[in-house]
Parts: structure tokens; C-alpha cells; sequence
């Protein structure tokens, strides 16, 4: 079965500080690796995706994320934080097809990202 | 060009009752799919529609009943209303053909509360 870990429902970090959120997944071929960032009140823009290629993904806003595959994971980073970052933050997988079909993304529980002044 | 829109934004119901959520896609995306959202979750897949026709569904039951138009803009039925219904509801859109790059659009959603 297809499913999105994220471990920690809620972290608090200062803001200046590196922030690392972890993102596991269970596939059962190669997939389509997102991360989605949500404000109060609003809905998901998407902050980087992985498909192929380099493993080191950079996205908006200053995040990147790392695919390991050895390890089911899909860790998101950011080297410094801004107060602006504090929001939800959802890892999500769906199929790498190349054929149309339904683009079903099953989503992670979400990380709650408190950012302390 | 336009992002993805939906209405209302908010909207109370009572048990039983049924209810309509629409979305206009953004410029240039054939591709529809809406999402489930209670709170404190994340998103669930409910269906997606390509050129008018439902082509995939996730696990919801059928009084979830959806439509695209010609106007690749969609609408979400929900008939006789659950309290776990209680959700914001979010519409994506993507550009259809291939290749499939899979990236979604988001609306800002509707929240639907059910008394």
C-alpha cells in the first residue's frame, strides 16, 4: 500500500536555525516525490518536487530536499529560517507514470513548523 | 493567468443535507482532482476528472459524485451530509498530455462544516 510518513507532528525551532523535516514513504515502483507547504487558512503551494535526476532537489523559498532512496526518504531543508516559514508542511508521493491516468497523491500526516523570534 | 478559484469559501450544513463546491482550474489545465482535508490530516484523494470523465477515484463513497465541464471547471456533490464530513475540500488542477510531470495546483479550498 501506498503511504506518507512524517514523524513529527509539530516542531519548534528559532528562527535563524536550520530546520530538517523527515518524510518517509512506501511505494511500490519509482515515484513522484512533493513537498507542500500550507499558511492558516490556505491552500497547499507546492515547494519543490523530485522526479529523476540529482538527488538534491532545490525548491522556493531557500528549501531543498534529499531523495534516498536506500532509505525511503524524502527529507526536507532549509539552512536558516524566517519567521514567514511558520506554517504546515506536507510530503507527498504519486506514480511516475508516463501514461494519463488518475494523479492521485497520497499525502503525509503533516508537520506542524513553529518558528520562536 | 488565473490560479485555481473556489467557492464558497466557507459554508455550514446540517446532517442529511447536500451540498455543491465548485472550481474554475487554472488557465490552460484539462486535469481536475479534489481533495478531502479534516482537520489536522492531510489531504485525501477523492477523484479526479479529465476531459469530463472521472478517471480515477480514491476510497469515498458514491454519494461523492463530481463533474467537469467543457470548461475544464468542476463541481463536488456531496449528498445526505455526515458530521465527518466536516472538512476543507481542495481542488487541483494540472495541465493534462504527456509527459505526466504530476505537479498539482491548489485552490485555497472550502470549508464545509456539518451540524
Amino acid at each position: 500500500a501506498q503511504s506518507v510518513t512524517q514523524p513529527d507532528i509539530h516542531i519548534t525551532v528559532s528562527e535563524g536555525a536550520s530546520l530538517e523535516l523527515r518524510c518517509n514513504y512506501s511505494y511500490g515502483a519509482t515515484p513522484y516525490l512533493f513537498w507542500y507547504v500550507q499558511s492558516p487558512g490556505q491552500g497547499l503551494q507546492l515547494l519543490l518536487k523530485y522526479f529523476s535526476g540529482d538527488t538534491l532537489v532545490q525548491g522556493i523559498k531557500g528549501f531543498e530536499a534529499e531523495f534516498k532512496r536506500s532509505q525511503s526518504s524524502f527529507n526536507l531543508r532549509k539552512p536558516s529560517v524566517h519567521w514567514s516559514d511558520a506554517a504546515e508542511y506536507f510530503c507527498a508521493v504519486g506514480p511516475s507514470t508516463l501514461i494519463q491516468g488518475a494523479q492521485k497523491l497520497v499525502f503525509g500526516q503533516g508537520t506542524r513548523l513553529t518558528i520562536n523570534p | 493567468e488565473t490560479g485555481v478559484t473556489q467557492s464558497p469559501t466557507h459554508l455550514i450544513k446540517t446532517r442529511g443535507q447536500q451540498v455543491t463546491l465548485r472550481c474554475s482550474s487554472q488557465s490552460g489545465h484539462n486535469t481536475v482532482s479534489w481533495y478531502q482535508q479534516a482537520l489536522g490530516q492531510g489531504p485525501q484523494f477523492i477523484f479526479q476528472y479529465y476531459r469530463e470523465e472521472e478517471n480515477g477515484r480514491g476510497n469515498f463513497p458514491p454519494r461523492f459524485s463530481g463533474l467537469q465541464f467543457p470548461n475544464y471547471s468542476s463541481e463536488l456533490n456531496v449528498n445526505a451530509l455526515e458530521l465527518d464530513d466536516s472538512a476543507l475540500y481542495l481542488c487541483a488542477s494540472r495541465a493534462g498530455g504527456l509527459p505526466n510531470t504530476g505537479e498539482l495546483f491548489f485552490g485555497e479550498g472550502s470549508r464545509l462544516t456539518v451540524l
